[in-house]
């Protein structure tokens, strides 16, 4: 069954400091991993995107890990601000067709 | 940048009213996607099209019906609605580059929807 879990379920951390949040997999055929950062009451703004032969991709603080052997991929932020709080939404698409699966999000609360 | 918009961000309806949820891009793009959003469930696909007057089920379409006569609008109708349709419904346009492969969607900023 195609399935994307992310964790944690929710996250406080401090302004300045560093998080990571997790996104594990089980899409078969593999296409691409997508993160996506949700704010309150909007739609969800395109962070990364990764294909199968890359592991890794940066946007700002933002860095995006992809391994696909153990199908496991990571959203690292870099000292965080008051802005980062939001909804943090992990997308796997399969390949070929229109199959995609999203991920439940981690929601992000950044204390000031 | 790629703008998809959607018609209302709030919408208060009563049961059984038929509703219409209204999205607009303005990139060209050919395909576009109605999704469901509720709390600890994630995102759910409603209903999609890959080009003008074709239109595909998603994983939810049980009480809806959508609607694409130009390339630029995607419409989703709740033929008679229910208050288990109270969610937040997000539309969302991706260019096709000839694979089948999904890449890169732009969403829309999303219309809370309450049936009460």
């Amino acid at each position: 069954k195609n399935q994307v879990e992310q964790s944690p379920q929710s996250l406080i951390i401090l302004e300045g400091k560093n998080c990571t949040l997790q996104c594990n997999y089980t899409v078969s055929p593999f296409s691409n991993l997508r993160w996506y950062k949700q704010d309150t009451g909007r739609g969800p703004v395109s962070l990364t995107i990764m294909t199968f032969s890359e592991n890794t991709k940066s946007n700002g603080r933002y860095t995006a890990t992809l391994d696909a052997d153990t199908k496991q991929s990571s959203l690292h932020i870099t000292a965080s601000q008051l802005s980062d709080s939001a909804s943090y939404i992990c997308v796997v698409s399969a390949g070929g067709g229109f199959k995609t699966i999203f991920g439940a999000g981690t929601r992000l609360f950044v204390k000031a | 940048d790629v703008k998809v918009t959607q018609s209302s961000r709030y919408l208060v309806k009563r049961t059984g009213e038929k509703v219409f949820l209204e999205c607009v891009q303005d990139m060209d793009h050919e395909n576009m996607f109605w999704y469901r959003q509720d709390p600890g469930l994630g995102l759910r696909l409603i209903y999609f099209s890959y080009d003008v007057k074709m239109k595909e089920k998603g994983d939810i379409p049980e009480g809806y019906s959508v609607s694409r006569e130009k390339k630029e609008r995607f419409s989703l109708i709740l033929e008679s609605a229910s208050t288990n349709q109270t969610s937040m419904y997000l539309c969302a346009s991706s260019i096709y580059d000839g694979t089948g492969k999904n890449y890169g969607y732009t969403f829309g900023s999303g219309t809370r929807l309450t049936v009460v």
